[in-house]
């Protein structure tokens, strides 16, 4: 299995700063990568995937980008944070569809 | 989009009874899979279920897949207070080459002790 570590937990920034969220996985070499949004009491938005170094695919247009730059580092980034990026971000680890998808621990946005 | 619905959105019961959560879908799958997840944190997989299964066990967990009604349940037996989570099902289409889970909006179960 992998372990997939999130940091921070929590982030509080304002409107118009910019956003940096690292996720790196643990215990496995060229995983499938995903960021998802969580909104209150909702299910998972999929945000982006990636399937190997400087691969991203976007699933909703957004203010937000995503990006590879090793293999077991994904990363979700923004230039100037809108209210609505306010959520819960989750980045998972796994293979081909249908195999399981490990979860980190999730990030805490607010954007005041 | 969300191909999964679970139903109920929030069910109450108490300890030791059984919990018994449904998902529906749309369109043919590989494997549909349930997670759970505790408030604040990410997702944990709890189970899979490929498309030629029609049931499958997992110490007090028992799901089942109706692919002719495209419809999956969780039973969780003799509930326990550290159960208390929102539990999400998750499907996977059919084909390689595809990499994404869709995920449902949740049942939120509460168990009381």
């Amino acid at each position: 299995s992998q372990t997939i570590h999130q940091w921070p937990a929590t982030l509080v920034q304002p409107v118009g700063s910019p956003l940096s969220l690292e996720c790196t996985v643990e215990g496995t070499s060229n995983p499938n990568l995903y960021w998802y949004r969580q909104a209150a009491g909702r299910g998972l938005q999929l945000l982006f995937y990636s399937v190997g170094i400087g691969q991203i695919s976007s699933e909703v247009p957004q203010n937000l980008s995503a990006s590879r730059p090793q293999d077991r580092q994904f990363i979700l980034s923004s230039k100037k944070l809108l209210l609505s990026d306010s959520g819960f971000y989750l980045c998972a680890g796994g293979g081909l569809a249908g195999v399981v998808q490990y979860f980190g621990p999730g990030t805490r946005l607010t954007v005041t | 989009s969300q191909q999964g619905e679970e139903d109920p959105q929030a069910l109450s019961i108490q300890e030791g009874e059984n919990a018994t959560m449904n998902c529906s879908y749309k369109t043919s799958i590989n494997n549909l899979q349930w997670y759970r997840q505790n408030s604040g944190r990410g997702l944990v997989h709890l189970i899979l279920i490929r498309s030629n299964e029609r049931e499958k066990h997992s110490g007090r967990l028992r799901v089942t897949l109706d692919t002719s009604k495209k419809s999956s349940s969780l039973l969780i037996t003799a509930s326990r207070a550290a159960d208390t989570a929102s539990y999400f099902c998750a499907t996977a289409p059919p084909g390689a080459g595809s990499y994404q889970l869709t995920f449902g909006k949740g049942t939120k179960l509460s168990v009381i002790p």
